[in-house]
């Protein structure tokens, strides 16, 4: 299994990034994805969920708006669309897979790869 | 959302020590933790999901225990490269949370 995050580099406030997490390994369509961000020196913070077939889409309130996850079944790939960034988006940025199950209604995910992450500096 | 808070937020061990160290739930979570290892310059690590359950190769010196609103990660003979910042993370709901971390140094 392997996540590699690209796209990454210095933007200014209130521009755009494109972030892109190619994969290999597993049966891409399979599997649901998240993105998650480390500020320099702090814990780590969930940004984002895709399920498979993009049907199922959550954000953290942080980026709600702002930015846009996506996937590309057909490239193995997972995007990560951030506009109008801030100061405070300056982090790593790591994609993850899920691996889970589901009970009757109730599915439950967890993280069992990440990738190796892409530093966003988000600076005027 | 669901507060996730560690305890403490570090500790000095030595080699060979057993190290335990605590995740608590702002609300029940049943099962639904995980716990990463990550050391600086890299990706966390996944260790343990459902609680207990070690991910795949991850050495049989960890354990995982709670269920509900209280947790514990232990490492019962710490090694040099288990010094690192390790993570709990619910999965119950979303938005899915991560406790501050617990770093691990060398005493």
């Amino acid at each position: 299994v392997q996540l590699v995050e690209s796209g990454g580099g210095l933007v200014q406030p209130g521009g755009s990034l494109r972030l892109s997490c190619a994969t290999s390994g597993f049966t891409f369509n399979a599997f649901s994805l998240n993105w998650v961000r480390q500020a320099p020196g702090k814990g780590l913070e969930w940004l984002s969920y895709i399920s498979t077939s993009s049907s199922v889409i959550y954000y953290a309130d942080s980026v709600k708006g702002r930015f846009t996850i996506s996937r590309d079944d057909a490239q193995n790939s997972l995007y990560l669309q951030m506009n109008s960034l801030r100061d405070e988006d300056t982090a790593v940025y790591f994609c993850t897979r899920d691996v889970g199950y589901c009970d009757g209604n109730r599915c439950y995910r967890w993280i069992d790869n990440w990738g190796q992450g892409i530093l966003v500096t988000v600076s005027s | 959302d669901i507060q996730m808070t560690q305890s403490p937020s570090s500790l000095s061990a030595s080699v060979g020590d057993r190290v335990t160290f605590t995740c608590r739930a702002s609300q029940d979570i049943s099962n639904n933790l995980a716990w990463f290892q990550q050391k600086p310059g890299k990706a966390p690590k996944s260790l343990i999901y459902a609680a207990s359950t070690l991910q795949s190769g991850v050495p049989s010196r960890f354990s995982g225990s709670g269920s509900g609103t209280d947790f514990t990660l232990t490492i019962s003979s710490l090694q040099p490269e288990d010094f690192a910042t390790y993570y709990c993370q619910q999965y119950e709901r979303y938005p899915l949370t991560f406790g501050g971390g617990t770093k691990v140094e060398i005493k």
